[in-house]
């Protein structure tokens, strides 16, 4: 069992949906990531996450360190937030280093 | 400020030979770490350094080493190719090796045939 799972992991919507990404691992973090990948591969960090919830634009990340479990939720989803999204945790059995989740293709049509 | 550049983007070698890209981190970031992304592993952990030492080495072989120089550009330097190591190279930069937020470099493709 991978420590970061995500699902799903292919996503299809219309512009306009509220999407969700969903984040679980199985070791004790530090922080929590999410990273965007758009065709080409540059990454962009698009949160960093210890505890509760952060907001940029249209895009919200939660994280739930109980139940060991994040998400990120984009409102009003646009053509342009098609890209793979990645979840990336630090700390656990890999010390100070990322673990990355498989990542989630999103797919959002006109 | 100007973002992580990694050089070259492009890259095809054949089997059996050696390869080094290098990775300019932000100016004033001491910590370069380099992924390697596959379409079946995902994205792994290669190695982090800072201030020229080696701090963390993920489970790749000998033949994938690294080094950082005193202005923290860092290379990586890949031996003996195998097809298996075509992949995207990317590189990210932090502050220390304490420091929560990465920054991401373009990556280098790199094909091997």
């Amino acid at each position: 069992k991978n420590e970061v799972e995500q699902s799903p992991q292919n996503l299809t919507a219309q512009e306009g949906e509220f999407i969700t990404i969903n984040c679980s691992y199985s070791v004790g973090i530090s922080a929590l990531h999410w990273l965007q990948q758009h065709p080409g591969g540059g990454i962009v960090s698009l949160f960093m996450l210890s505890s509760g919830k952060k907001k940029h634009g249209r895009l919200i990340a939660t994280i739930n360190i109980q139940e060991k479990h994040s998400s990120l939720h984009i409102t009003a989803s646009h053509p342009r937030d098609s890209a793979v999204y990645i979840c990336a945790v630090k700390g656990g059995t890999s010390g100070s280093r990322l673990t990355f989740g498989e990542g989630t293709q999103l797919t959002v049509n006109p | 400020k100007a973002g992580v550049t990694q050089t070259p983007r492009y890259l095809i070698k054949t089997r059996g030979q050696q390869v080094t890209l290098s990775c300019s981190p932000i100016s004033g970031h001491r910590s370069v770490s380099w992924y390697q992304q596959t379409p079946g592993q995902g994205l792994q952990f290669l190695f982090e350094y800072f201030s020229e030492t080696q701090r963390n080495k993920g489970n790749f072989p000998g033949r994938f080493s690294g080094r950082q120089f005193s202005n923290s550009r860092s290379e990586m330097n890949v031996s003996t190719l195998e097809l298996g190591d075509s992949a995207l190279y990317l590189c990210a930069s932090r502050l220390t090796s304490n420091a929560y937020e990465q920054y991401f470099g373009p990556g280098t493709r790199l094909t091997v045939t």
